[in-house]
């Protein structure tokens, strides 16, 4: 069965620094997702993105925040400089398309960011 | 967006059926009714969604009231696999997120 695949799995960061996180969605996947989850707390939503731009965003995906497709296969989710809040579990999701309110997500396994 | 209202856990035995009810009293008739659930540690997963009629898959079957304020996501036989937090989500028509309440932890018992 098609997956939704993240790296890193477990990345260990300092205040301040750069980090990027990458995924893999499925290949005929047409609209691309990040969500997080602090420990303990709801999944939220970030960020979607179809057509090489961000279709909508949510309040938390502030000037920090950054996604991009660089090639067919990748969408990456930049944080240029972290905070200790930041730290949570981020997922992506990829979908095949916009049909209606039928729209069904596929998430990774996250990769879980701890700032330090 | 229209939103949902879950009990914050429930409980069941092993191999038993389990009913976990959304409310949704505000749907609009456009809205899809989702369900997906989140296992230990893991990423959520899709389990099933309807917009008026019931519906069964290989994992679940969706029971929507006929006023569609409510539903009920029907596990037939729990497995220990399937303790996890159950999300009722209702998809709208335009936009491109899908937003994730509180959920339902289900604890299942042998």
């Amino acid at each position: 069965e098609p997956e939704v695949t993240q790296t890193p799995s477990h990345q260990v960061t300092q205040m301040g620094q750069e980090v990027i996180l990458r995924c893999v969605p499925i290949s005929n996947h047409l609209y691309f997702y990040w969500y997080r989850q602090i420990l303990g707390q709801k999944v939220e939503f970030l960020v979607s993105f179809y057509n090489n731009e961000i279709s909508e965003k949510s309040e938390i995906f502030d000037d920090q925040f950054s996604v991009e497709r660089p090639d067919g296969s990748n969408f990456t989710l930049k944080i240029r400089s972290t905070k200790l809040e930041d730290s949570a579990m981020y997922f992506c999701a990829s979908s095949e398309r916009q049909v209606s309110g039928a729209n069904v997500l596929t998430f990774g396994a996250g990769s879980r960011l701890t700032v330090l | 967006d229209a939103k949902t209202t879950q009990p914050n856990s429930m409980e069941s035995n092993e191999e038993e059926p389990v009913h976990l009810p959304c409310n949704h009293s505000t749907i609009s008739g456009t809205d899809y009714i989702h369900w997906y659930r989140q296992l230990p540690s893991q990423g959520p997963e899709y389990v099933i969604h309807g917009l008026t009629s019931n519906v069964n898959n290989r994992m679940a079957s969706l029971a929507i009231a006929e006023d569609r304020k409510s539903s009920t996501l029907i596990l037939h036989r729990a497995t220990l696999r399937d303790a996890a937090v159950y999300y009722c989500i209702l998809r709208v028509v335009r936009g491109f997120k899908t937003i994730f309440g509180a959920g339902t932890r289900l604890f299942v018992k042998a």
